[in-house]
C-alpha cells in the first residue's frame, strides 16, 4: 500500500479537463514539494510536473499542478489522445528517515 | 543532452545478489546539487523508489529495504552501481536509474528531486 494515495483510474473524453489527486500526510505532501510523472504504456517515466506547480520545459500547459495541505492535485485541460498514461505523484517523506514516496499511480483512459 | 542506461543480468536466481550498474552522460556526479537514484516496478505494479546517492556522497536508501541496498559511485567512469542482496521472486521488476537536481536555492536531501530517467532493465528473479 502505497504512503500517497491516488485514485486507481481516471477518464474523460478529448478536449475535456481531468483531475488526479493525490492525498498524503503532514510528514509527506505536508511539509515537502509535490511532484508529478507521466508514464505512457512501455516507457520510463516523464516527469511534469515539480515544486507543486512548475512545468520542466517542453511540458505543455495543459498540465497544471497544485498542492493544498496534505493534498495534491494533477490538472490536465484539453486531453487528447496521447495523454492516456499513468500518472504519479511523488514526495519526500520524513516520517522515519529520509524517504522519497510515490503515489499508487492513476490510470488515465482517454475515451 | 542528459542520458542513462541501465545494465546488468536479466536473471538472477532466488538468494542472489543483484548488481546493476547505471551508466550515464550529460552531467558529473562530482557537480554541486546532483544524484544519482535508483527506482524500481514491479510489472503491473507502482514505482518504488530505492536509493540516492548524491554528489556530496550522502547516500539515502529506502527503509523497508536498507539492510539490502548498496550504492556507490565511480565519477572517473560516470557509472552508478546498485546492489541488492538475498533477491526474491517479489523482487522481479523493472529497475531504473535517475539522475536528481537540487532545486533552486534548495537546501538539505529533500531538496532533490528526479528528473531524467533511464529507459530501465527488467530484472526477473527466479530458480
Amino acid at each position: 500500500q502505497s504512503v500517497l494515495t491516488q485514485p486507481p483510474s481516471a477518464s474523460g473524453t478529448p478536449g475535456q479537463r481531468v483531475t488526479i489527486s493525490c492525498s498524503g500526510s503532514s510528514s509527506n505532501i505536508g511539509s515537502n514539494d509535490v511532484y508529478w510523472y507521466q508514464q505512457l504504456p512501455g516507457t520510463a517515466p516523464k516527469l511534469l510536473i515539480y515544486r507543486n506547480n512548475q512545468r520542466p520545459s517542453g511540458v505543455p500547459d495543459r498540465f497544471s499542478g497544485s498542492k493544498s495541505g496534505t493534498s495534491a492535485s494533477l490538472a490536465i485541460s484539453g486531453l487528447r489522445s496521447e495523454d492516456e498514461a499513468d500518472y504519479y505523484c511523488a514526495a519526500w517523506d520524513d516520517s522515519l528517515s529520509v524517504n522519497w514516496v510515490f503515489g499508487g499511480g492513476t490510470k488515465l483512459t482517454v475515451l | 543532452q542528459i542520458t542513462l542506461k541501465e545494465s546488468g543480468p536479466t536473471l538472477v536466481k532466488p538468494t542472489q545478489t543483484l548488481t546493476l550498474t547505471c551508466t550515464f552522460s550529460g552531467f558529473s556526479l562530482s557537480a554541486s546539487g546532483v544524484g544519482v537514484g535508483w527506482i524500481r516496478q514491479p510489472p503491473g505494479k507502482a514505482l518504488e523508489w530505492l536509493a540516492l546517492i548524491y554528489w556530496d556522497d550522502d547516500i539515502r536508501y529506502s527503509p523497508s529495504l536498507n539492510s539490502r541496498l548498496t550504492i556507490t559511485k565511480d565519477t572517473s567512469k560516470d557509472q552508478v552501481v546498485f546492489t541488492m542482496t538475498n533477491m526474491d521472486p517479489v523482487d522481479t521488476a523493472t529497475y531504473y536509474c535517475a539522475h536528481s537536481r537540487r532545486l533552486h536555492g534548495g537546501v538539505g536531501p529533500t531538496s532533490y528531486y528526479f528528473d531524467d530517467w533511464g529507459q530501465g532493465t527488467l530484472v526477473t528473479v527466479s530458480s
